[in-house]
């Protein structure tokens, strides 16, 4: 089965650009989107198909996807972006999720 | 706007069976399919599955196949998930999400914590 790897925890500066990284076997053939979740609530799209914006999300947020990683990219974190961020793909007619990342804005 | 409002939360003893509820309002729901997908306390997100709302065709996640069902009654725009044989791991937080197939989810809904314990 198709498998994606997140990094458990990545750290920003506040102000600073943070990058979250998501591995797959030849992802860049696949779609990806991104999800924000804060805790006690539900997940959030944050980018669809590799880097594109739904209607909401800040002009901070950007994604790419490339050979084997796929990227999350937040422009002048703020204290507010502190979450776990889930990359997902469909394989096979199924939805794979990456294990998680917690992104602190210090 | 969309919406997706789930049932409350359940316990349930090992070896029973939950059902789920998830109302969906603010668009056609024949248009778009429902995913499931649970999380555990402290874990992350896990897919259950997915069905059309246009079909009833439906994907379970391998791990769970034999186990769960999910329908929908598109006379009242609801999408339902059944869990029979529940054991201690199953608990966790029940999401139902729009989405269809090869595309992205958009829309959640709140959740519904499910507690398995004797």
């Amino acid at each position: 089965s198709y498998e994606l790897t997140q990094p458990l925890s990545v750290s920003v500066a506040l102000g600073q650009t943070a990058r979250i990284t998501c591995g797959g076997n030849n992802i860049g053939s696949k779609n990806v989107h991104w999800y924000q979740q804060k805790p006690g609530q539900a997940p959030v799209l944050v980018i669809y198909r590799d880097s594109n914006r739904p209607s909401g999300i800040p002009e901070r947020f950007s994604g790419s996807n490339s050979g084997n990683t796929a990227t999350l990219t937040i422009r002048r974190a703020q204290a507010g972006d502190e979450a776990d961020y889930y990359c997902q793909v469909w394989d096979s007619s199924s939805v794979v999720f990456g294990g998680g990342t917690k992104l602190t804005v210090l | 706007q969309v919406q997706l409002v789930q049932s409350g939360a359940e316990v349930k003893k090992p070896g029973a069976s939950v059902k789920v509820s998830c109302k969906a309002s603010g668009y056609t729901f024949t248009s778009y399919g429902i995913s499931w997908v649970r999380q555990a306390p402290g874990q992350g997100l896990e897919w259950m599955g997915w069905i059309s709302a246009y079909n009833g065709n439906t994907n379970y996640a391998q791990k769970l196949q034999g186990r769960v069902t999910m329908t929908t009654d598109t006379s009242t725009s609801t999408a339902y998930m059944e869990l029979r044989s529940l054991r201690s791991d199953d608990t966790a937080v029940y999401y139902c999400a729009r989405g269809s197939i090869a595309a992205a989810i958009d829309y959640w809904g709140q959740g519904t914590l499910v507690t398995v314990s004797s």
